[in-house]
């Protein structure tokens, strides 16, 4: 079944450093691919999204570009902040132009990532 | 513009109580997701519903759990004799009618179940 691979964390780094969480994918399908965030003591929210091969997705400084022919979604900051300290999700859906297609969203485990000032 | 709405935010019973999560969707979405995240992990799918019918059910949703939609508004996740492995954070999502043009899921705050 489809399937999302992420880095494990933690990660930790400090302000302003560069930012990148691995994330793979498997699906049978042409999936959409999300970034959502969760901030400590709060729901998720989405970081940002890709629906094709070679979309990038961005928001908030926060980067990632749909590469098929790597099934790869990795996230990217060039300047972290203190408050990017969050668990970051990597997750795919079906396309929606399927027909019966749900679009559940499949997750990753989630990477920590702590930013030290 | 209100965003997803969960009751209770937690909730605390003992081992064989039945308890019942409720979630209010953004107005206009028509498709409505729970999944359940425990600690450490991402968040699990468990069921989906397009307006009032139950469309997809994970095998993780044992017997002892329903879900409900009864007027494609809100919806209700019952969970029948309560175990200690049904601890968990229950998340609902919703999104817009698929003519919409996105697939983008907006989640609620969640529900904290503790079973003792």
């Amino acid at each position: 079944g489809d399937s999302v691979t992420q880095m494990e964390g933690p990660v930790t780094l400090s302000e302003e450093a560069f930012l990148t969480i691995n994330c793979t994918y498997t699906a049978t399908g042409y999936p959409s691919l999300f970034w959502y965030v969760q901030y400590p003591g709060e729901g998720l929210q989405l970081l940002l999204k890709a629906t094709k091969a070679d979309d990038k997705g961005s928001n908030k400084g926060f980067e990632a570009t749909y590469r098929k022919e790597t099934t790869s979604f990795h996230l990217e900051k060039g300047s972290v902040q203190v408050s990017d300290s969050a668990v970051y999700f990597c997750a795919l859906s079906d396309r929606m132009n399927y027909g019966g297609a749900t679009n559940k969203l499949i997750f990753g485990t989630g990477t920590l990532l702590a930013v030290q000032p | 513009d209100t965003g997803v709405s969960q009751n209770p935010r937690h909730k605390i019973t003992k081992r064989g109580q039945n308890v019942t999560f409720r979630c209010d969707p953004i107005s206009e979405h028509n498709r409505l997701y729970w999944y359940r995240q425990t600690l450490g992990q991402g968040p699990e799918f468990l069921t989906y519903f397009q307006n009032e019918a139950q469309l997809e059910k994970s095998r993780l949703l044992s017997d002892r759990f329903s879900a409900e939609r009864p007027k494609g508004s809100f919806s209700t996740l019952e969970i029948q004799r309560t175990e200690q492995g049904d601890s968990a954070m229950y998340l609902c999502a919703s999104s817009p009618h698929r003519l919409a043009g996105t697939d983008t899921q907006y989640f609620g705050p969640g529900t904290r179940l503790t079973v003792l």
